[in-house]
């Protein structure tokens, strides 16, 4: 049983650049929470995609930007990439109505 | 919103002794209480849960308190092995059913052999 699979596995960017990361969920699940950890940092919750639409956002700028395509994977975008974007960016995949996350192991994105 | 405060920020035990972490939250509507473990490197894994109508639930050689009056969590670990050294994390949730999750800062655990 597949779990949640994130690519890339590591990123560098330069400032300003944009990036895409992608997440496929875990078999069965059909929401996707997106989330950065800093360095040394918990994770902090980016936005959750159901049903294709962005149903819950943190406190991310408008730079931060998603998408769930019709088969449950998803895309988050980053444009204008700042030094601070550099983390660990998480997908977590769940059911609607079931409970808990399933994590994927990450993208490292860094940003010189 | 949810605001979550862990402690310690770090953790050093023996092997074999007993480590705890606490957690508080903010936001009264919190209702789920996950915990979860992130060794280096790698994923978080959840380790265990709890909702709001539950004071306590164990699995093993973990436990997890909830006191909703204090708002406030913990996690016990016993009879603790190297194996369980990481980093912990709390979250709360006011919903456990795929809402977001406020996470605590995290707790580095060492257990020296």
């Amino acid at each position: 049983d597949a779990g949640v699979t994130q690519s890339p596995t590591h990123l560098i960017k330069t400032r300003g650049q944009q990036v895409t990361l992608r997440c496929s969920p875990k078999s069965g699940h059909d929401t996707v929470s997106w989330y950065q950890q800093a360095l040394g940092q918990g994770p902090q919750f980016i936005f959750q995609y159901y049903e294709e639409e962005e149903r819950q956002r943190g406190n991310f700028p408008d730079r931060f930007s998603g998408h769930q395509f019709p088969n449950y994977s998803s895309e988050l975008n980053v444009n204008a990439l700042l030094l601070g974007d550099s983390a660990l960016y998480l997908c977590a995949s769940s059911l609607a109505g079931g409970l808990g996350y399933t994590f994927g192991s990450g993208t490292r994105l860094t940003v010189v | 919103g949810e605001n979550v405060e862990q402690h310690p920020s770090t953790l050093s035990v023996q092997e074999g002794d007993s480590a705890v972490i606490k957690c508080t939250y903010s936001d009264s509507a919190s209702n789920y209480f996950p915990w979860y473990k992130q060794e280096l490197g790698k994923r978080p894994q959840l380790i265990i849960d709890i909702r709001s109508n539950v004071g306590e639930k164990k699995d093993q050689r973990i436990a997890v308190t909830l006191n909703k009056t204090a708002k406030h969590f913990s996690l016990h670990i016993t009879e603790t092995q190297p194996e369980d050294s990481a980093v912990y994390f709390c979250a709360a949730s006011p919903k456990a059913a795929g809402n977001k999750l406020t996470f605590g800062g995290g707790t580095r655990v060492l257990v020296k052999p």
